[in-house]
């Protein structure tokens, strides 16, 4: 079975800018999440979609935003980028609401 | 407050050297989920092992092997004859089903080094 995968790999933007990154989930895994990764904050969560719905929202900016497709694929949108935007965004999958979840390789994104 | 509590930030250890990475945790929820993932110098995230709230027996799953303890609200993870592929960061991670459903608190992890 073929893991999460995660487009672009690398990304450079400056601010202002706008940016769509993009997950595919594990075949048959229906719960995308997102997190961000910065050495300053660690690891935290962004949100979660659950068959096409937000179910779960972390403490970030309306700057932040995503969705997710009925085939389960889902994108995250951050618009007016920040210096402080720059990190490593992971998707991760899981079959339901408490099992566990897999990640992808990450987009790195750098904001100039 | 912090959610889960890696107190050690750097272990570094000689090859075959058993090494225990701890992991304290916090929550009110009765029924909460705790995992512990490893992050290799490639960035992604693997996942090691689920374990909810209402299972207390450890586990040991090859040279790895978990120690859950509620009494102590402690989750710590041992490497058992370490090896120079066991290098990563290592990540305990939370997820409270009452208040918070899926979502995983991760702790600040703990970067281990095995020299050969």
């Amino acid at each position: 079975k073929a893991g999460v995968t995660q487009t672009p790999r690398y990304l450079i933007k400056t601010r202002g800018q706008q940016v769509t990154l993009s997950c595919s989930p594990i075949s048959g895994h229906r719960s995308v999440s997102w997190y961000q990764q910065t050495p300053g904050q660690g690891l935290q969560f962004l949100f979660e979609y659950f068959s096409e719905t937000q179910r779960n929202k972390g403490n970030f900016p309306g700057r932040f935003s995503g969705r997710q497709f009925s085939n389960s694929r889902s994108e995250m949108n951050v618009s007016t980028l920040e210096l402080g935007d720059s990190a490593l965004y992971l998707c991760a999958s899981s079959l339901g609401q408490f099992n566990e979840q897999f990640f992808g390789p990450g987009t790195r994104l750098t904001v100039l | 407050a912090q959610k889960v509590t890696q107190a050690q930030t750097e272990i570094s250890v000689v090859e075959k050297e058993d090494v225990t990475l701890d992991c304290v945790y916090e929550t009110r929820d009765t029924t909460y989920y705790l995992f512990w993932y490893k992050q290799p110098p490639s960035g992604e995230l693997v996942f090691l092992i689920r374990r909810n709230s209402f299972d207390e027996q450890n586990e040991i799953s090859g040279r790895y092997s978990w120690n859950f303890q509620k009494s102590t609200s402690s989750f710590n993870f041992t490497i058992t004859a370490s090896q120079v592929v066991d290098s990563a960061v290592y990540f305990c991670a939370l997820s409270e089903a009452e208040t918070s459903g899926s979502r995983l608190t991760f702790g600040e992890g703990t970067q281990l080094t095995v020299n050969p």
